[in-house]
């Protein structure tokens, strides 16, 4: 089974275009998270989000807009297509709260690969 | 700028060596993580120190945390070829929402020789 999904593995456009990467996590988690690695292997932070609350942006161009349906989705949907967004996506999640106190490791998904023509 | 940053860029060992890596970082940190990542794969959680701990194991990795140096190393003993992984380091962001903000350095790529 399973924890952390994401949806497409691959994906090749054309600048310009609108996309979307989904992802679910089935671990029952409160929080969940977008990265992006570049070709560098830079892992850097976008989105955090908290029982479907958005806690983190981290100087993402609004093109970029995040969308949790619910605790255990968190959408990523790109507009207008840039070269640079040539990445590795991941989505991650992690418990979140627990007994007052924030649980940190996080479960990473296996990435986007996004390559824009 | 990174908060974490790993050394060496890349580590090459023969098979039954030991593998350090350090990571340096800027400022107060409630804890530090260490995560492996595969070729093609996601992250996977190793270990992690908090702040007012000073070593730490679990099996074949042993993570040593300096607060006053602001680093960590990540000690592999007795590596094997299925530890070629790059290895990155992960602290949170402090304040109110640090925990939210996770940190990761540039990484350390091991190549480990059969």
């Amino acid at each position: 089974d399973t924890a952390v999904s994401q949806t497409p593995k691959y994906l090749v456009t054309q600048m310009g275009n609108d996309k979307s990467i989904k992802c679910e996590q089935n671990l029952g988690h409160d929080t969940m998270y977008w990265y992006k690695q570049d070709s560098k292997k830079f892992l850097k932070i976008m989105f955090s989000y908290n029982n479907k609350e958005l806690i983190i942006n981290e100087t993402v161009p609004n093109r970029f807009s995040p969308k949790s349906p619910d605790k255990a989705h968190l959408n990523l949907h790109i507009n207008s297509l840039e070269l640079g967004d040539s990445a590795v996506y991941f989505c991650a999640s992690s418990r979140g709260f627990l007994r007052g106190r924030f649980k940190e490791t996080q479960y990473f998904g296996p990435g986007t690969r996004l390559l824009v023509l | 700028s990174q908060q974490g940053e790993e050394d060496p860029q890349a580590l090459s060992i023969q098979e039954g060596e030991n593998a350090t890596m350090n990571c340096s970082y800027k400022t107060s940190i409630n804890n530090l993580q260490w995560y492996r990542q595969n070729s093609g794969r996601g992250l996977v959680h190793l270990i992690l120190i908090r702040s007012n701990e000073r070593e730490k194991h679990s099996g074949r990795l042993r993570v040593t945390l300096d607060t006053s140096k602001k680093s960590s190393s990540l000690l592999i003993t007795a590596s094997r070829a299925a530890d070629t992984a790059s290895y990155f380091c992960a602290t949170d962001a402090g304040g109110e929402t640090g925990g939210f903000k996770t940190i990761f350095g540039a990484g350390t790529r091991l190549f480990v020789k059969a």
